[in-house]
């Protein structure tokens, strides 16, 4: 089973600062099948990025997503007060399980 | 508008058993394979089971198998999971979620909520 660490924990930050999460495999994964979620309270996740970088139908351009093998970013440019919420890396495709990320906390400084 | 809609959780004893059932509607749900995603109070996500469109493949997470069915009736546009020998640690929120491929699981529902106690 593949384990994906996600970094830090939590992030604390004001509106209009950049925001970098990050999310480690424990062993190489395809890129073509990584995605990120955000979750907001008492709601379903949310599809934000797939296959590393592409942004899903509907998601602004100031998020973007990088990385490759073992080591993939999500960035928000420059945050909006809707973007405080928890997302999670997860990998899919290929074998399962697929697994995700215990979780970033992005909140509000 | 695609929209899943999941139903069925309940307060169930140890031991005991349930039925989700997931309805779909806004896509052809016969074109696509689907997941059961779960998340205990407080906590993250975790996959448990997958279908495909046809039902020719089926896969658990260890934390499920055996005690877990995962299900489809694609002409009702439904997907279902049993669930039988429930344990206190599978209270969580289910959801069902589809599986767009390349494009991972790309809609959600609202989720179903499991508790399992005495």
């Amino acid at each position: 089973e593949i384990v994906l660490t996600q970094s830090p924990g939590t992030l604390s930050l004001s509106p209009g600062e950049r925001a970098t999460l990050s999310c480690r495999a424990s062993q190489s994964v395809s890129s073509n099948y990584f995605a990120w979620y955000q979750q907001k309270y008492g709601q379903a996740p949310r599809l934000l990025i797939y296959g590393t970088s592409n942004r899903a139908t509907g998601i602004p351009d100031r998020f973007s997503g990088s990385g490759s093998t073992t080591d993939f970013t999500l960035t928000i440019s420059r945050l909006e007060p809707e973007d405080f919420a928890v997302y999670y890396c997860q990998h899919y495709g290929g074998s399962p399980p697929w697994t995700f990320g215990q979780g970033t906390k992005v909140e509000i400084k | 508008e695609v929209q899943l809609v999941e139903s069925g959780g309940d307060l169930v004893q140890p031991g005991g058993s349930l039925r989700l059932s997931c309805v779909v509607s806004g896509f052809i749900f016969s074109d696509f394979s689907m997941n059961w995603v779960r998340q205990a109070p407080g906590k993250g996500l975790e996959w448990i089971s997958y279908i495909s469109s046809t039902s020719s493949d089926i896969f658990y997470a260890d934390a499920v198998k055996g005690r877990f069915t995962i299900s489809r009736d694609n002409a009702k546009n439904s997907l279902f999971l049993q669930m039988h020998s429930l344990r206190v640690e599978d209270t969580a929120v289910y959801y069902c979620a589809r599986d767009n491929a390349y494009l991972s699981f790309d809609y959600w529902g609202q989720g179903s909520l499991v508790t399992v106690s005495s």
